[in-house]
């Protein structure tokens, strides 16, 4: 099993849909957990932690269920600016430093 | 803008040059990190660097090099690469290596090995 998965997608939605995606991990003893978004040709950016508790930003809703080892990431109301890749990053401790874990990413396109 | 800055974004070398990639981050952050990015590849942790400490080196050749003179500037030098080390390098940086903070990318350099 993968460390850390997602589904490549690509999820295609159009304008003003609500997508969510999932990322499993295999370590029950991660500790961080975060979304990047990555565009095409460009570095991954942070779109947002994780909290055991939830996390909304605007639009976007991270939630962490630890019992069933996932992250998700829901967006509201969809913009075709949101295309791109969401990359999924679980840390994890090994040997006292962290162990930073990349999902492949999950590719949406929103269509007009 | 990012607070982490590399240079150069685009690198075309031959299999004989050598080069270095720079990165320098402005963000007070004490640990550093090369990746590797293949097409449709997920990330590849090559190096990280914790306060000037080189702590992983993810079973990279040695035909890459990593330099880390002080905790804001990281160096990967490169010498005697093959084709199919074309890819996107790509730094970060962390607060430190003992936290599970986040990390901020720079814009890459964009590495074509003819």
């Amino acid at each position: 099993r993968k460390e850390v998965e997602q589904d490549p997608g690509p999820f295609n939605v159009p304008e003003g849909a609500t997508v969510a995606f999932n990322c499993t991990y295999s370590n029950s003893a991660s500790q961080s957990f975060f979304w990047y978004r990555q565009d095409c040709r460009k570095e991954p950016k942070l779109l947002m932690s994780v909290y055991s508790s939830g996390n909304e930003d605007g639009r976007f809703t991270a939630q962490l269920n630890r019992a069933s080892q996932y992250i998700s990431l829901l967006i509201r109301d969809s913009k075709l600016s949101d295309s791109a890749t969401y990359l999924c990053v679980v840390i994890s401790f090994s040997g006292g430093y962290q162990k930073v874990t990349f999902g492949t990413g999950t590719k949406l396109q929103v269509i007009p | 803008e990012t607070g982490v800055t590399q240079t150069p974004r685009h690198l075309v070398m031959g299999m004989t040059n050598k080069k270095s990639l720079k990165c320098e981050q402005h963000l007070g952050h004490n640990a550093m990190y090369w990746y590797k990015q293949s097409a449709k590849k997920p990330l590849e942790l090559m190096f990280v660097y914790n306060f000037k400490e080189q702590t992983e080196n993810n079973s990279v050749p040695s035909r890459f090099s990593p330099e880390c003179p002080n905790s804001s500037h990281l160096f990967l030098h490169l010498h005697t690469l093959q084709p199919e080390d074309s890819a996107l390098y790509l730094c970060a940086s962390s607060r430190s290596q003992d936290e599970g903070t986040e990390a901020f990318f720079g814009q890459g350099t964009r590495l074509t090995v003819v």
